[in-house]
């Protein structure tokens, strides 16, 4: 089974600062990669897939890249929206396995 | 924009069978573009993929829950449903129901998740 090393598991950060996650699969994954920002009691929210298409109204500032075994969620400039927790999750149609989220926190 | 949402009991006792649907709006699930998956997240811990089913009924699930986990599909309804049997306290945890996501990109749409504790 493909295992999902997601760092770092906190993150402190300001508003207008420039955030990077990473992902790392235990085996080659190509792109089959996505990433969901969510919310305390909200539906978990897609934002990218296949590893760096970003899903339609998610703002720009979002970005995603990589492609095989390293990937990275890359937030341009911190928004008071986006302070939430962020998790990556690899997918082959029925099989997936995720990360272990990154909480996005105010400093 | 497809809308899922969990359904069924918060409580359910030790050695037991825990059930829940999730009937989605918005589209219809015998579309064939998605599976219909379950993930589960224990209280401080990461997320786990539990197993998805596809509109025909074919079913995959996670190895190490294999053996008490059962998911179909309703067309009927549209709805899906997920039956874990033999729960502990280890199975507490926030249930979520969700699509898969397509070649093309769509999908990803997931329920807000329902909290399921085990106990006496």
């Amino acid at each position: 089974d493909i295992q999902m090393t997601q760092s770092p598991s906190t993150l402190s950060a300001s508003v207008g600062d420039r955030v990077t996650i990473t992902c790392r699969a235990s085996d080659s994954i190509s792109v089959w990669l996505a990433w969901y920002q969510q919310k305390p009691g909200k539906a978990p929210k897609l934002l990218i897939s296949k590893a760096s298409t970003l899903e339609s109204g998610v703002p720009s500032r979002f970005s995603g890249s990589g492609s095989g075994t390293e990937f990275t969620l890359t937030i341009s400039s911190l928004q008071p929206d986006d302070f939430a927790t962020y998790f990556c999750q690899q997918y082959n149609g029925y099989s997936w396995t995720f990360g272990q989220g990154t909480k996005v926190e105010i400093k | 924009q497809l809308q899922l949402q969990e359904s069924g009991p918060g409580l359910v006792k030790p050695s037991e069978t825990l059930t829940l649907t999730c009937p989605v709006s918005g589209g219809s699930i015998s579309s064939g573009t998605y599976y219909w998956g379950w993930v589960r997240q224990p209280p401080g811990k990461g997320l786990e993929w539990i197993g998805s089913v596809y509109y025909t009924g074919s079913a995959y699930y996670n190895p190490s829950l294999k053996s008490r986990v059962t998911m179909s599909v309703d067309t009927s309804k549209n709805q899906f449903s997920l039956k874990l049997s033999s729960v502990s306290v280890a199975d507490t945890a926030v249930y979520h129901c969700a699509s898969s996501i397509a070649v093309t990109g769509t999908g990803g749409y997931w329920g807000q998740g329902t909290l399921v504790t085990v106990s006496s």
